[in-house]
C-alpha cells in the first residue's frame, strides 16, 4: 500500500496548458515535499511546504499543502517544454525521523 | 562542488554475483539514504544511516546490506544478486536537522543495474 498517492502517473499536454498534479494521503506529515526529475539524473528538491493551508510560488508553479497536512497540489500555469520530467511528492511523519516517503510519480509531457 | 556522486553508473550482473555500490558526498552530511527506483512505484528506501558507523533498515532491506566506515562515505552491498534487483539505485545525503527543520534530501544521479 502506497502512503502517498500521486495522480495522475502520467500527464501529456500542449505547451501553454495549464495542470495540476495531486498527492494524497491519509497520514498527517509534518512536511512535504516536491522534488523534479530528469532522464538519468537524480531528484531535485523544488520546495518544502511545512504548515497546513501553506502556498509556495516558484515562477509559474504553484505548491499548496492542505489545511490538515494530508495531501497537496502542484499546479503549473502555461507550461513549456522546459516542464517536461517526472515530478514526485515526499512526505516527512512525524514518527519517521529523517525519512522520506515517496509517491509514485507524475511523469510530466510539455510538447511543443 | 561535485554534491552526491555514485559509483559505478552502469553495470550488468549474472544472477548470483556480487557487487558493491558506492556513494560519497562532499557535504559533510550527516545522514545518508540508499533508495531504488522501478517504474511506478517513486522510490523505495533501502537503509539510511544517521551517522559514521551507525546504519538502518528501510523500507526493502531484504538482499541488502550496507557500511558507513566513513562519514562522507554509505556503500551498498548486494551479496548473491537477484533478477528482482534490476533496477536503478540513488544514493542521497542531508544535513542534521533540529527536529521538523525539513532539510532537503541531495541525490546522486544514479546507478543503473542489471541482473541477468
Amino acid at each position: 500500500t502506497q502512503l502517498l498517492e500521486q495522480s495522475p502517473q502520467f500527464l501529456s499536454i500542449q505547451e501553454g496548458e495549464n495542470l495540476t498534479v495531486y498527492c494524497n494521503s491519509s497520514s498527517v506529515f509534518s512536511s512535504l515535499q516536491w522534488y523534479r526529475q530528469e532522464p538519468g539524473e537524480g531528484p531535485v528538491l523544488l520546495v518544502t511546504v511545512v504548515t497546513g493551508g501553506e502556498v509556495k510560488k516558484l515562477k509559474r508553479l504553484t505548491f499548496q499543502f492542505g489545511d490538515a497536512r494530508k495531501d497537496s497540489s502542484l499546479h503549473i500555469t502555461a507550461a513549456q517544454p522546459g516542464d517536461t520530467g517526472l515530478y514526485l511528492c515526499a512526505g516527512e511523519r512525524e514518527t519517521s525521523g529523517s525519512r522520506l516517503t515517496f509517491g509514485e510519480g507524475t511523469q510530466l509531457t510539455v510538447n511543443p | 562542488n561535485a554534491g552526491v556522486t555514485q559509483t559505478p553508473k552502469f553495470r550488468v550482473l549474472k544472477t548470483g554475483q556480487s557487487m558493491t555500490l558506492l556513494c560519497a558526498q562532499d557535504m559533510n552530511h550527516e545522514y545518508m539514504y540508499w533508495y531504488r527506483q522501478d517504474p511506478g512505484m517513486g522510490l523505495r528506501l533501502i537503509h539510511y544511516s544517521v551517522g559514521e558507523g551507525t546504519t538502518a533498515k528501510g523500507e526493502v532491506p531484504d538482499g541488502y546490506n550496507v557500511s558507513r566506515l566513513k562519514k562522507q562515505n554509505f556503500l551498498l552491498g548486494l551479496e548473491s544478486a537477484a533478477p528482482s534487483q534490476t533496477s536503478v539505485y540513488f544514493c542521497a545525503s542531508s544535513s542534521y536537522k533540529a527536529r521538523y527543520s525539513n532539510q532537503p534530501q541531495h541525490f546522486g544521479d544514479g546507478t543503473r543495474l542489471s541482473i541477468l
